[in-house]
């Protein structure tokens, strides 16, 4: 059971866009930044967005972040096959004084 | 560039111990946090710990304290995460990870290692 959570799939077709999100709590969304990772098939994570919306260089404009309250979104539009991947939020909880993430989301590209 | 280089995958018994190391290249090893965070098969990502390479300072999840230990050898820019105790639900994936404070994130992460526990 994860601290935060997420839906365990979501599906859409190339070009859509489609919404991901991440509901938490005070102590972790609702007090500290979330952070979004992507992971591909078979390798490490990778950084996607860091402070609930910025994208470190490399990561296409496709792909943004929100949070509002005790709750965060990743958008992805333009959807391409190469999107097909595991996608994890996470973020500090002041109350476990532990870094808690979501229990990821598996996204097909149909 | 960032690199963190992890070693290779290991096998261990039930009740025994594990040390995953980290080297990491292309920046100041003390200048950021190290996380360690893990994965079983087909599973989500959890978190191990921190810790600072400076002062060696760490910061365990509760569910790994007793258990777990994290060092650095600054004179090689490695860290280390040592697991005791294993038992079979302890095989996942053990992943390093850079902590980049301007970031507030991981930014950057190992291969990830192996480790199997099984009699």
């Amino acid at each position: 059971q994860s601290v935060l959570t997420q839906p365990p799939s979501a599906s859409g077709t190339p070009g859509q866009r489609v919404t991901i999100s991440c509901s938490g709590s005070r102590s972790n969304i609702g007090n500290n930044y979330v952070n979004w990772y992507q992971q591909l098939p078979g390798t490490a994570p990778t950084l996607l967005i860091y402070r609930n919306n910025q994208r470190p260089s490399g990561v296409p404009d496709r792909f943004s972040g929100s949070k509002s309250g005790t709750s965060a979104s990743l958008a992805i539009s333009g959807l391409r096959s190469e999107d097909e991947a595991g996608y994890y939020c996470a973020a500090w909880d002041d109350s476990l004084s532990a870094t808690v993430f979501g229990g990821g989301t598996k996204l097909t590209v149909l | 560039q960032v690199q963190l280089v992890q070693s290779g995958a290991e096998v261990k018994k039930p009740g025994a111990s594990v040390k995953v190391s980290c080297k990491a290249s292309g920046y100041t090893f003390t200048s950021y946090d190290f996380n360690w965070v893990r994965q079983a098969t087909g599973q989500g990502l959890e978190w191990m710990g921190w810790m600072n390479p400076d002062s060696g300072s760490t910061g365990y999840a509760q569910k790994f304290q007793g258990r777990v230990t994290m060092t650095r050898d600054t004179s090689i820019n490695t860290a280390y995460m040592e697991l005791n105790s294993l038992r079979s639900e302890d095989t996942a994936v053990y992943y390093c990870a850079r902590f980049y404070g301007d970031y507030d994130a991981v930014d950057f992460w190992g291969q990830g290692t192996l480790v199997t526990v099984s009699s």
